[in-house]
């Protein structure tokens, strides 16, 4: 059964990083895409980006371009998120997903990331 | 960028009625369209794909239709555990992807 198993909750400073992880089981990495996803309380989803693991190539999302990476370890079979320069309004539950192109079947749990003074 | 417009934004209906949610891109998606259903505290999931196309496992009282610009999403005789809110998303000419704004399903 393939599943994605993302790192726990996080609480960081204001103009700190996060970085978050999320391994795949059952599974290799092959074709398939790792997109992040995020969700503001009680907001609606919002694309970050994505990478195809087994090239390396990434697409972000425009409004997070300057200041989000996503990596990938085919060896370990886990894709990782960082975020720089945390403000309150990154508050938010993040989620990868897997999948073909742009349809995604397999989500991980989601780790919430709390900014916080 | 390709923009999603969802509604309505909540709803709520009684166990055993059908429910229609729609969702109209800004563009000519073709039938790039995906609908997901998240319950609180829980990711998201895939219920139809390509616009109409069942994901395995998904009950069938599930369905999408539509291509271009317009799609709908309907539940027929909708049931307690379908308490949720759902979720267009477009993957035409990526990137980026987007998605509606979503629709509380409430049950009266």
């Amino acid at each position: 059964q393939v599943q994605l198993e993302q790192s726990g909750a996080d609480v960081k400073k204001p103009g700190s990083s996060v970085k978050v992880s999320c391994m795949l089981s059952g599974d290799k990495f092959g074709s398939y895409t790792v997109t992040w996803v995020r969700q503001a309380p009680g907001q609606g989803l919002e694309w970050m980006g994505g990478i195809l693991p087994i090239f390396g190539t990434t697409d972000y999302a425009r409004q997070f371009q300057d200041r989000v990476t996503f990596k990938a370890d085919k060896s370990t079979t886990t894709a990782y998120m960082e975020l720089l320069s945390l403000t309150s309004d990154d508050t938010a539950v993040y989620f990868c997903a897997l999948g073909l192109g742009g349809t995604f079947d397999t989500w991980g749990q989601g780790t919430l990331v709390t900014v916080s003074s | 960028d390709i923009q999603m417009t969802q509604s309505p934004s909540s709803l709520s209906a009684s166990v055993g009625d059908r429910v229609t949610i729609t969702c109209q891109a800004s563009q000519d998606i073709n039938n790039y369209l995906n609908w997901y259903q998240q319950k609180p505290g829980k990711a998201p999931k895939l219920l139809i794909y390509d616009a109409s196309n069942l994901e395995t496992g998904v009950p069938s009282r599930f369905s999408g239709s539509g291509s271009g610009t317009d799609f709908s999403f309907t539940i027929n005789s909708l049931q307690p555990e379908d308490i949720a809110t759902y979720y267009c998303q477009e993957n035409d000419n990526l990137p980026p992807i987007t998605f509606g704004q979503g629709t509380r399903l409430e049950i009266k």
